[in-house]
């Protein structure tokens, strides 16, 4: 069975901050996709990154940046320089190709960023 | 990328009335669509999901006589809360999956149904 772990909860930085959040996932496929979706308080889900578990590249895209590990089995996530636009809940996800696409969502780390 | 929407976006209502919330994808056919549930500070957890044309597959411990699911077409599924009760009460977010190999997935701004 698929499972994804975020570990923290709720993490507290000031403005200009770097700020990592950790995603580990478990699975039992070869071929799956990883996911993080962004939730401001309206609720919305903003999707910002997908990642088949062929491409462990590290992506970048402005102040946000991940890193895949298959090894440890990780998809951690790093905003550079944070603002307080940042602050939101963030969540991790993992689809199995097996699984007819269903995701299974970590429980979120609440992501708040001082002025 | 994709447009999902869900309508109404809020809703609330009275104990024992049923509920519906559409999910529609805007700009493609979608051959699945999923339902999620998330209570107040916690994650996404899915309900089930549906394929145009055929019966919704629900997850285990979702009451599919309670939550009525139904795919009419590649761009429109709906979801039903039948008699309502206020534990019903969360935010349901519809995504919608287009191929079959294809894990791409595009989320609705989802619905905050308040059960009173």
């Amino acid at each position: 069975a698929q499972k994804v772990t975020q570990a923290q909860t709720e993490i507290s930085v000031v403005e200009k901050e770097d700020v990592t959040l950790d995603c580990v996932y478990e699975t039992r496929d070869t071929t799956y996709y990883l996911f993080w979706y962004k939730q401001p308080p309206s609720g919305e889900l903003v999707f910002l990154i997908r990642r088949n578990s062929f491409d462990e590249q590290n992506e970048i895209s402005g102040r946000y940046s991940w890193n895949f590990q298959k090894s440890t089995s990780s998809f951690n996530f790093t905003i550079t320089a944070s603002q307080v636009v940042d602050s939101a809940v963030y969540f991790c996800a993992l689809s199995e190709n097996t699984n007819a696409g269903k995701s299974t969502f970590g429980d979120g780390t609440t992501l708040t960023v001082k002025p | 990328g994709a447009v999902v929407s869900q309508h109404p976006s809020r809703v609330i209502c009275k104990s024992g009335t049923s509920v519906k919330i559409e999910c529609r994808s805007l700009d493609f056919q979608a051959t699945t669509m999923f339902w999620y549930r998330q209570f107040p500070k916690q994650s996404l957890m899915l309900m089930a999901t549906s394929n145009e044309g055929s019966k919704a597959t629900y997850e285990q411990g979702v009451e599919k006589d309670k939550f009525l699911i139904n795919h009419a077409s590649l761009t429109l599924s709906t979801l039903t809360v039948t008699s309502a009760h206020p534990e019903d009460s969360s935010f349901y977010i519809c995504s919608a999956r287009w191929g079959d190999y294809d894990n791409e997935q595009f989320f609705g701004p989802g619905t905050r149904l308040t059960v009173l």
